[in-house]
């Protein structure tokens, strides 16, 4: 799988939006770009995936760059609910997570 | 995920016991996945199956096993526990290549 790059934490005022950047320079040509997020140790939710298309449902927007080497997951309006860890994935299906992105929405 | 359900939660055991963690779903999903978390760590894949019979290793499958009998359960053991097994473990599932669906976890503790 390809390696991903995320800083490790970011804060974000509530109502804000949230811009969490991802690198993924080796990314292949059928590898998909997935975001999932971890709230304290529960089970990891998905938010969204996309292949080279900005993509957006009712948790979030994804903006892939023409040359797929780095994406970021954006969240319109950021609620202290969001506070949670950030996993930017590029994979085919086996999901190889890192350390992901430690988001903190403050009030 | 409640259509994701793993058992028990928590399990607290000793060095060298035989242990399963269970996962059934009613998702129908085909595809099952087995996943460990250590802390501060993201999650690791332990085995994953495709469909009933169908087992791959994952990244890190030494000193466990799984089963897949039936469609909507897949079974995770650690024959011989050891203290550095002792972690968070997660279920998952998804139909073919969409996104994986998790269960709540089974935080394993081996004394």
């Amino acid at each position: 799988d390809a390696k991903t790059t995320q800083p490790t934490s970011m804060d974000c005022a509530e109502g804000r939006a949230a811009n969490l950047p991802c690198n993924h320079s080796t990314i292949s040509g059928n590898e998909y770009v997935y975001w999932y997020r971890q709230i304290h140790s529960q089970g990891p939710q998905y938010i969204i995936h996309g292949l080279k298309n900005n993509e957006t449902n009712e948790m979030a927007s994804l903006i892939i760059t023409e040359d797929r080497k780095s994406s970021t997951l954006i969240l319109p309006h950021a609620t202290l609910r969001d506070t949670a860890v950030y996993y930017c994935i590029v994979s085919d299906y086996k999901l190889s997570f890192g350390a992901g992105t430690t988001v903190t929405v403050r009030a | 995920d409640a259509d994701v359900t793993q058992t028990p939660r928590n399990r607290i055991t000793k060095t060298g016991k035989r242990i399963m963690l269970e996962c059934s779903q009613t998702k129908g999903h085909d595809r099952m996945y087995w996943y460990r978390q250590d802390p501060g760590l993201g999650l690791r894949l332990i085995y994953y199956s495709f469909d009933v019979k169908d087992i791959n290793k994952g990244e890190i499958s030494d000193g466990y096993s799984v089963s897949r009998q039936a469609q909507a359960k897949f079974s995770l053991s650690l024959e011989s526990a050891i203290p550095n097994q002792t972690a968070l473990y997660f279920c998952a599932t998804s139909r073919g290549d969409q996104p994986q669906h998790f269960g709540d976890g089974t935080r394993l503790s081996i004394l």
